[in-house]
């Protein structure tokens, strides 16, 4: 069974911290993503990887990175958390088109 | 650039049919529709490619008219089960790597 896996459910940090949100994905996927998503915003994507090493920013990347080691991992670094950066945070694989989220990481930055 | 999803929300009756529309200004590759209840993350309903196919998933099926670049959601006799928030993604033919993804459209399904 499919399986896409996320490092915490829910998240409290303070602002200016350095916060990392693992996704792990058991299917060999080559395509992964990070998504936020926000009451009224939808689903917007942050940045995407389609190899190991490999990413591509998304829509919104500013005051996020990534790191992509291994091809079932993907992180994604919130540098310095701020309080706009509040959020539910959704990691995906796909390998032909059919995306398969994780449960989701909901990050409060005080 | 982004979608456009119609209606916004829908209440439903069990048993009844609705349509959930979605529109880009963009030429599409490829249209996928998801699903997400509330507190859970979106699930997978189907892919639509280029080409004006019609697909099917249970009581749920979907078309894509190519010249429109519009995906239209089927829901007949419908179940609580189908409550939740469907959203579209589309692809665009210069990169169909990625996903731009419309607002949602919300349905309620009472009994």
């Amino acid at each position: 069974d499919v399986k896409v896996t996320q490092s915490s459910r829910y998240l409290v940090k303070r602002t200016g911290e350095k916060v990392f949100l693992e996704c792990v994905q058991d299917m060999d996927h080559e395509n992964m993503f990070w998504y936020r998503q926000d009451p009224g915003l939808g689903l917007r994507l942050i940045y995407f990887s389609y190899d190991v090493k490999m990413k591509e920013k998304g829509d919104i990347p500013e005051g996020y990175s990534v790191s992509r080691e291994k091809k079932e991992r993907f992180s994604l670094i919130l540098e310095s958390a701020s309080t706009n950066q509040t959020s539910m945070y959704l990691c995906a694989s796909t390998l032909r088109g059919e995306q398969y989220f994780g449960p989701g990481t909901r990050l409060t930055v005080t | 650039q982004q979608p456009v999803q119609s209606p916004q929300a829908v209440i439903l009756r069990e048993g009844e049919d609705a349509v959930i529309n979605c529109s880009s200004s963009k030429a599409l590759y490829s249209v996928h529709w998801y699903r997400q209840k509330h507190g859970e993350a979106p699930v997978f309903l189907m892919i639509l490619l280029k080409g004006g196919e019609q697909k099917g998933h249970e009581k749920i099926s979907a078309s894509f008219n190519e010249k429109k670049q519009q995906s239209s959601l089927y829901l007949t006799a419908s179940q609580l089960s189908y409550s939740g928030t469907y959203f579209c993604g589309t692809a665009n033919a210069g990169n169909n790597r990625k996903l731009i993804w419309g607002l949602g459209t919300s349905l309620a399904v009472n009994p």
